[in-house]
């Protein structure tokens, strides 16, 4: 089915590990973003792109990494784990002309420890 | 610095009731306001809105912008139980977008 795919759904790790989230999508979206979402602060942006090989920073970029070597990925890894990047990962596409996100992925839900 | 409310923080209402949810943002350079719904996982895009006072309406629910007051509502008639849900607001400048905290919505039998 065409949609919005993220996994791990869950994942535990322990600080200092390397962890990778993977986002694809099925529809050729330009852009693709990926947000967290904490108690007390809604979703923020963390970095998106407008197409492969074109990334940006959002609201919240420090401790993460993406790549987008191909249109239907979006990864995302955390270099190196710490306790306060425990919380749930969205990634989401649009094919709005603007980084405006309409269609997001179920989550991961990352506990680091 | 930017920023978007949403008020309230939550509602609880009884199926039938119509509820209005607000959203004011303080944002340079804005754009467009989105509505957005999340059950229990992703959020699900309700409407977008860039014009002051033009309606947008899907079924019962429906939204407007002030851009001259920075503020949108988001009426739901007719409630059901399957409109539960937290409701999100964000708005869009030139570089980011700013969600607000969200409204949790609960529609009793």
């Amino acid at each position: 089915d065409a949609g919005i795919t993220q996994s791990p759904r869950y994942k535990i790790t322990e600080t200092g590990r390397q962890v990778t989230l993977m986002c694809h999508q099925t529809w050729s979206h330009s852009y693709m973003f990926w947000y967290r979402q904490d108690l007390g602060h809604g979703l923020r942006l963390i970095y998106y792109s407008a197409a492969a090989d074109i990334t940006d920073k959002g609201e919240v970029p420090d401790g993460y990494v993406v790549s987008r070597s191909k249109t239907e990925n979006f990864p995302l890894t955390l270099e190196s784990a710490t306790r306060s990047q425990t919380s749930v990962y969205f990634c989401a596409s649009s094919d709005l002309r603007t980084p405006q996100p309409q269609h997001f992925g179920d989550g991961t839900r990352l506990s680091i420890l | 610095e930017d920023k978007v409310v949403q008020s309230p923080l939550s509602l609880v209402v009884h199926e039938g009731d119509t509820v209005t949810l607000n959203c004011s943002y303080e944002v340079t350079n804005f754009r467009s306001l989105l509505w957005y719904k999340q059950e229990k996982k992703a959020p699900t895009f309700l409407f977008m809105l860039t014009s002051s006072g033009i309606e947008k309406k899907s079924g019962r629910l429906s939204s407007i912008l002030d851009k001259k007051e920075l503020f949108s509502i988001l009426n739901i008639t007719a409630t059901q139980t399957g409109d539960s849900a937290v409701y999100l607001c964000a708005v869009y400048n030139n570089n980011d977008m700013r969600f607000g905290a969200g409204t949790r919505l609960t529609v009793k039998p």
